[in-house]
């Protein structure tokens, strides 16, 4: 079992959807959450991060954690064409670094 | 703003060369860290390092080895070069942040191919 799962899609959303991207993770050590976007051909960008369970807010984005169920989540408002891109979640601890496979995300005009 | 930096963003190599990827970070962290790319096959951790001069395998080892004589410079090497490790090869370094928190910063990649 991977220690971070996460769907890879593709997910295709019309322009003006709200977009919910998700993972869950095995390790309850894990302390620190963190989201990035991927364009083709580009290294990842780091988009938020969160520290223990909560919510983080960010313009159109929501970054959420709930260490009781092992879940983290990425929201996206008001989804624009620019945003398609690869949506890879990350947990933390220590020197420990693990990363999702990744979600391509599709936003349609 | 430029936090990690990778020395080249694409390198065309021949099978059997010894191949030096670079990466340097700004941001004094500590742990710093050698992926692959794949379709599919999403990040895969090749090594990583704690501090200078320590290292630690990481899933998929085998064919690298990596040099961190200075903090803030981790390199990847390829003993061999050979036609399966064409790939995209990011570097990321972590460490606390002023702020308290931690964070994890990507170099923009290198695009390695091999013939």
């Amino acid at each position: 079992q991977k220690e971070v799962e996460q769907d890879p899609g593709p997910l295709s959303v019309p322009e003006g959807a709200i977009v919910s991207l998700n993972c869950t993770y095995s390790n309850s050590a894990f302390q620190y959450f963190m989201w990035y976007r991927q364009y083709s051909r580009k290294g990842p960008e780091l988009l938020m991060y969160t520290y223990s369970s909560g919510n983080k807010e960010d313009g159109r984005f929501t970054a959420q954690v709930d260490k009781s169920s092992k879940y983290i989540s990425l929201f996206i408002r008001d989804s624009q064409p620019s945003d398609s891109a690869t949506y890879l979640c990350a947990a933390l601890y220590g020197n420990k670094l693990v990363f999702g496979a990744g979600t391509i995300l599709r936003v349609k005009s | 703003d430029v936090k990690v930096t990778q020395s080249s963003r694409y390198l065309v190599k021949r099978t059997g060369e010894k191949v030096f990827l670079e990466c340097v970070q700004d941001m004094d962290h500590e742990n710093m860290f050698w992926y692959r790319q794949d379709p599919g096959l999403g990040l895969r951790l090749i090594y990583f390092s704690y501090d200078v001069k320590m290292k630690e395998k990481g899933d998929i080892p085998e064919g690298y080895s990596v040099s961190r004589e200075k903090k803030e410079r981790f390199s990847l090497i390829l003993e061999s070069a050979s036609t399966n490790q064409t790939s995209m090869y990011l570097c990321a370094s972590t460490g606390v942040e002023s702020r308290g928190g931690t964070e994890a910063f990507f170099g923009q990649g290198t695009r390695l191919t091999v013939v």
